[in-house]
């Protein structure tokens, strides 16, 4: 299996502009994960997708972020519009169950100037 | 009562010595603890992980510790190398939930 499948790896924009990080989860896995990873907060989940469905996006910060899985391979964060601040590692991860391993991908490193 | 506390931030070993990294949490609803190990430019990977029904649970070089009493976990890296070199992250999670809750690291550095 070709693993959690993140794109792009890195992302450099302007302040402003609409950023859409992507993910392929591993086939198979229902519970699908978007993560940040900062050097002051370290990791933390966004927002949890069961079946497609999302169940808790409790920690999404704001309401220029927003995250859909329109289908069982695919997810999508977008922020909108992006600001500095939003600066971070953002990793998606997989789980067959919500309550199994979680399969990281490699993350999308995003730079707002 | 949601975090989970790891230390040292950093550390530092010499090829063949113990690396020992460790957290403590405060929810006593917590009964998965796992560890991830996370090298630069790629994503946390599950290293190891430990229920409290036991108290030791051993994978090649790599041991986690548990004392429930004192809800504190401990990672032990026997013979490090320096392909250990990496972050450590520890979480613990609730076995009715999906929510991992992360320590905020220990960046390892072996020396050869």
């Amino acid at each position: 299996d070709a693993g959690v499948i993140q794109s792009p790896r890195h992302e450099v924009t302007e302040m402003g502009q609409e950023v859409t990080l992507r993910c392929k989860p591993i086939s198979g896995h229902n519970s699908l994960f978007w993560y940040r990873q900062t050097m002051m907060r370290g990791l933390e989940l966004l927002i949890y997708f069961n079946n497609n469905v999302p169940i808790d996006d409790s920690g999404m910060p704001e309401d220029r972020f927003s995250a859909k899985m329109p289908n069982a391979s695919f997810s999508t964060l977008k922020i909108q519009p992006s600001e500095p601040r939003d600066s971070a590692v953002y990793f998606c991860a997989s789980s067959r169950q919500a309550k199994n391993i979680q399969y990281f991908g490699a993350g999308t490193r995003l730079s707002v100037l | 009562q949601q975090q989970v506390k790891q230390s040292p931030q950093s550390l530092i070993v010499q090829k063949g010595g113990i690396s020992i990294i460790n957290c403590a949490y405060e929810n006593t609803a917590f009964d998965y603890f796992p560890w991830y190990q996370q090298f630069p430019g790629k994503g946390p990977a599950l290293l190891i992980a430990i229920r409290p029904d036991v108290s030791e649970k051993k994978e090649g070089r790599f041991t986690i510790s548990f004392n429930k009493s004192a809800k504190q976990f401990s990672l032990h890296i026997m013979d490090s190398q320096p392909g250990d070199s990496a972050t450590y992250f520890c979480a613990a999670m609730k076995d009715s939930s999906y929510k991992l809750i992360f320590g905020s690291g220990t960046r390892l550095l072996v020396r050869p």
